[in-house]
């Protein structure tokens, strides 16, 4: 089982609608948890950290459960801009660093 | 200017020879990273340091060595490259504690 998986997609929507974005960690040691947004060839951006009270940022909303050990981010009002690739990323506190990337969900918006 | 640059952009060689790839980063950070994306899979961390005397392996390191010439440089060496090795590579570098990391805009390695 890897340690960070995602559903790869693609998922396909129009423009307007609300998506939402699962991502599962199998270590317990995990301590924080980001969702970056990588463009085609581009290089991974920061799209928002997570909380665990659940954080928002403007049409995002991302949510952790540690109990279940899943993170998620939920797209609202989707546009065309934000096609793109959605890494899920879980840094472990194991006495070292390790920082793992999930392989990424991919969205589409269409117009 | 960009924060990360990496230098080339986009390499073609052959099985067998030596490649380097050059980080640099104005940010200030200590810590600067490796890693190398492949379709389908996860950035996967080559190398790591946390400064300029640290070097850490990551979980892929075989194959690649690395030198940190100074805070702001980081380069990653493939001895003998082979067709496996073909990836988009990218460094990156953060700040203290488990925060958010800042990429270069990555090399396109490809060899024959």
């Amino acid at each position: 089982r890897k340690e960070v998986e995602q559903d790869p997609g693609p998922f396909n929507v129009p423009e307007g609608a609300t998506v939402a974005f699962n991502c599962t960690y199998s270590n317990s040691a995990s301590q924080s948890f980001f969702w970056y947004r990588q463009d085609c060839r581009k290089e991974p951006k920061l799209l928002m950290s997570v909380y665990s009270s659940g954080n928002e940022d403007g049409r995002f909303t991302a949510q952790l459960n540690r109990a279940s050990q899943y993170i998620s981010l939920l797209i609202r009002d989707s546009k065309l801009s934000d096609s793109a690739t959605y890494l899920c990323v879980v840094n472990l506190n194991t006495g070292g660093f390790k920082t793992i990337f999930g392989a990424g969900t991919r969205l589409f918006v269409k117009a | 200017d960009a924060d990360v640059t990496q230098t080339p952009r986009n390499r073609i060689t052959k099985t067998g020879k030596r490649i380097m790839l050059e980080c640099s980063q104005t940010k200030g950070h200590d810590r600067m990273y490796w890693y190398r994306q492949d379709p389908g899979l996860g950035l996967q961390l080559i190398y790591y340091s946390f400064d300029v005397k640290d070097i850490n392996k990551g979980e892929i390191s075989d194959g690649y060595s690395v030198s940190r010439q100074a805070q702001a440089k980081f380069s990653l060496s493939l001895e003998s490259a082979i067709p496996n090795q073909t990836a988009l590579y990218f460094c990156a570098t953060s700040g203290q504690g488990l925060n958010e990391q800042f990429f270069g805009p990555g090399t396109r390695l490809t060899v024959l």
